[in-house]
């Protein structure tokens, strides 16, 4: 049971190369987000979807995009890197509706942009 | 808009004493989940306890236990018999009972917690 599972682990950019995020889930679960980590600042929602087809707007989305495509995947790309956006990406995932489903985390990315 | 706030940047304690974590959150709503995650330096996150806001009683997880007071909106975490593996960063997150069609996590600014030997 792979879980939430996101690649890279780890990434360097240069100021304005792009890049996507990739993130997998094989639990079924309709909701899929991505978070950014910043010290001091705790996790911040970027983007989210409900199911396939359907994404929308987080906390912090500028600089980034996102698309459902199937249940299970739902990457992150970076279309013009800045190092604003260095970061800790986590990409979680839950169940739908009111059972206070727990949302599932990946292990992260460590990006940084130069 | 919900806010969660986490006012101990750091915290230490003693291995085997209990510490306690303080979270507050703002919202108008009155059904909504509150969490705890842990995150270790392994950078992985790891919930710790769940509780439902329309549940008076706190929730316990082995070592882990809530103080949940409503009407105070404060939502503390304690930890006995802390251990070694208990050091990490926790976050307090919030989320809405009725999320429609979101079940976004709303966190607070973390707590390195420190264990000493």
């Amino acid at each position: 049971n792979a879980g939430v599972t996101q690649t890279p682990k780890f990434q360097v950019l240069k100021t304005g190369q792009s890049m996507t995020l990739q993130c997998a889930q094989d639990m079924n679960h309709e909701y899929m987000s991505w978070y950014r980590q910043d010290p001091g600042m705790g996790l911040r929602l970027i983007h989210y979807s409900v199911g396939a087809g359907i994404t929308d707007q987080g906390e912090v989305p500028n600089g980034y995009n996102v698309s459902r495509s199937t249940t299970e995947d739902f990457p992150l790309r970076l279309l013009s890197a800045a190092p604003s956006q260095t970061s800790v990406y986590f990409c979680a995932s839950s169940f739908l509706g009111t059972t206070g489903s727990p949302l599932h985390f990946g292990n992260g990315t460590r990006l940084t942009v130069t | 808009a919900q806010t969660v706030t986490q006012s101990q940047p750091e915290m230490s304690v003693q291995e085997a004493e209990t510490v306690t974590l303080s979270c507050t959150y703002d919202t108008s709503e009155s059904d909504y989940y509150l969490f705890w995650y842990k995150q270790p330096p392994s950078r992985q996150m790891i919930l710790v306890i769940r509780q439902e806001a329309y549940k008076q009683q706190n929730a316990t997880e082995n070592r882990f236990s809530v103080n949940f007071q409503k009407a105070a909106k404060s939502f503390s975490l304690k930890i006995s018999d802390s251990q070694l593996g208990d050091a990490a960063m926790y976050f307090c997150a919030y989320r809405l009972l009725y999320g429609g069609a979101t079940n976004k996590l709303i966190f607070g600014t973390g707590t390195l917690l420190a264990v000493q030997p």
